[in-house]
């Protein structure tokens, strides 16, 4: 069946180090992929989505690149600030109404 | 109100008691979902409705029991619940299409009811 896996974290970073958090997927058929963020005492936000292959989604100067090839959607950003620590979810569309989360990741970052 | 409201924010209750949570939402979809999210375990989708009709049940225990009385709104009715079952309980909506079409993926979610049953 479909599944997503992510790097486990913690990651721990300092302010304006580049971040890089690894997802990869299994999936039938052509999913569309997400990230999501959420941050302490919250819901799930959408971060950033593509919906096919070599498609570069983009938010808040985090990207991710739908890569069909190598079956990843990794989450980067070239310069973390403390008001990224949050945790961060891949997922893919699991059918018509569902979405497949990874595990999560939680992003420290220090000043 | 915009968004995705949750209430309440926090719930502690015994294993014998009954509780509801609610959720509702201001975004004018036609889905409603509740996840349930315990820590180091993925997030676990509990229940979908669509227009106001469950279109899954993912294995939930009878001790949860979903209502949608209408597109903007959705509880989750709790009794004799067990200590597992304590986790933070998120809501979500999202637009989707009729027969399987059109569906968003984008879900919307709200804060969440952090429930501890004791």
């Amino acid at each position: 069946g479909n599944s997503v896996t992510q790097m486990e974290g913690p990651v721990t970073l300092s302010e304006e180090a580049f971040l890089t958090i690894n997802c990869t997927y299994t999936a039938t058929g052509y999913p569309s992929l997400f990230w999501y963020v959420q941050y302490p005492g919250e819901g799930l936000q959408l971060l950033l989505k593509a919906t096919k292959a070599d498609d570069k989604g983009s938010n808040k100067g985090f990207e991710a690149t739908y890569r069909k090839e190598t079956t990843s959607f990794h989450l980067e950003k070239g310069s973390v600030q403390v008001s990224d620590s949050a945790v961060y979810f891949c997922a893919l569309s699991g059918g018509y109404n569902k979405l497949i989360f990874g595990a999560g990741t939680r992003l420290a970052v220090h000043p | 109100e915009t968004g995705v409201t949750q209430t309440p924010r926090h719930l502690v209750m015994g294993m014998t008691n009954k509780k509801s949570l609610k959720c509702e939402q201001h975004l004018g979809h036609n889905a409603m979902y509740w996840y349930k999210q315990s820590a180091k375990k993925p997030l676990e989708l509990m229940f979908v409705y669509s227009l106001e009709e469950r279109v899954e049940n993912n294995s939930v225990p009878s001790r949860f029991s979903p209502e949608c009385p209408n597109s903007s709104h959705l509880f989750l009715h709790l009794h004799t619940l067990q200590p597992e079952d304590s986790a933070l309980y998120l809501c979500a909506s999202s637009q989707g299409g009729t027969g399987g079409l059109g569906w968003s993926y984008e879900q919307y979610f709200g804060p969440g009811t952090r429930l501890t049953v004791t």
